[in-house]
């Protein structure tokens, strides 16, 4: 069965600082691969999506970025973060012939 | 950008009575699904329901989908403790690449 992790589970950085998100797939290939940011009470915001390794697409520019060096990861990035990137990031995946997305389980990040 | 808006934002009822949630959306859609929202924790998919379709079942979920009024509703049965969580529709654009998120239902399900 397929799974998708995501470390940290929560994370605190000053200002300024820069950030690392991992998320990795188990048992499937080839996943498309998205990025959102969920801000407290509120609804998800697609950041990025990937078809494939080396192909991300920014839907919303910001000082954050995306990576996917292999095919079952996908990276969040920043080189200096903002109180704004304060939120729930989620990393999900689908297959290819589907329409569901599957979700991990969120790294909470909080910028002071 | 959302497309979703989610009627009502917040919905409290007792256990065993029915919870209807409502989406309505902006643009033509290939299909429309539902994700529910532990606090504090991942998406997870319910149900999805095609343009072509009008309504849908699950287990003690109901769907309808009214693409001339580009509305939703996803209606819970008999609804326990354990469905208080946050619930988003969420539409696929026709490029099939991405799901655009509503702003969600706030269900409390008392016991």
């Amino acid at each position: 069965s397929q799974t998708i992790h995501q470390w940290p589970a929560t994370l605190v950085q000053p200002v300024g600082s820069p950030l690392s998100l991992e998320c990795t797939v188990e048992g499937t290939s080839n996943p498309n691969l998205y990025w959102y940011r969920q801000a407290a009470g509120r609804g998800l915001q697609l950041l990025f999506y990937s078809v494939g390794i080396g192909q991300i697409s920014s839907e919303v520019p910001q000082n954050l970025s995306a990576s996917r060096p292999q095919d079952r990861q996908f990276i969040l990035s920043s080189k200096k973060l903002l109180l704004s990137d304060s939120g729930f990031y989620l990393c999900a995946w689908r297959s290819g012939s589907s329409y569901e997305q599957y979700f991990g389980p969120g790294t909470r990040l909080t910028v002071t | 950008s959302q497309q979703g808006e989610e009627d009502p934002q917040a919905l409290s009822i007792q256990e065993g009575e029915n919870a209807t949630m409502n989406c309505s959306y902006k643009t033509s859609i290939n299909n429309l699904q539902w994700y529910r929202q532990n606090s504090g924790r991942g998406l997870v998919h319910l149900i999805l329901i095609r343009s072509n379709e009008r309504e849908k079942h699950s287990g003690r979920l109901r769907v309808t989908l009214d693409t001339s009024k580009k509305s939703s509703s996803l209606l819970i049965t008999a609804s326990r403790a354990a469905d208080t969580a946050s619930y988003f529709c969420a539409t696929v654009n026709t490029g099939f690449q991405k799901l655009v998120f509503g702003t969600g239902t706030r269900l409390l399900v008392s016991p």
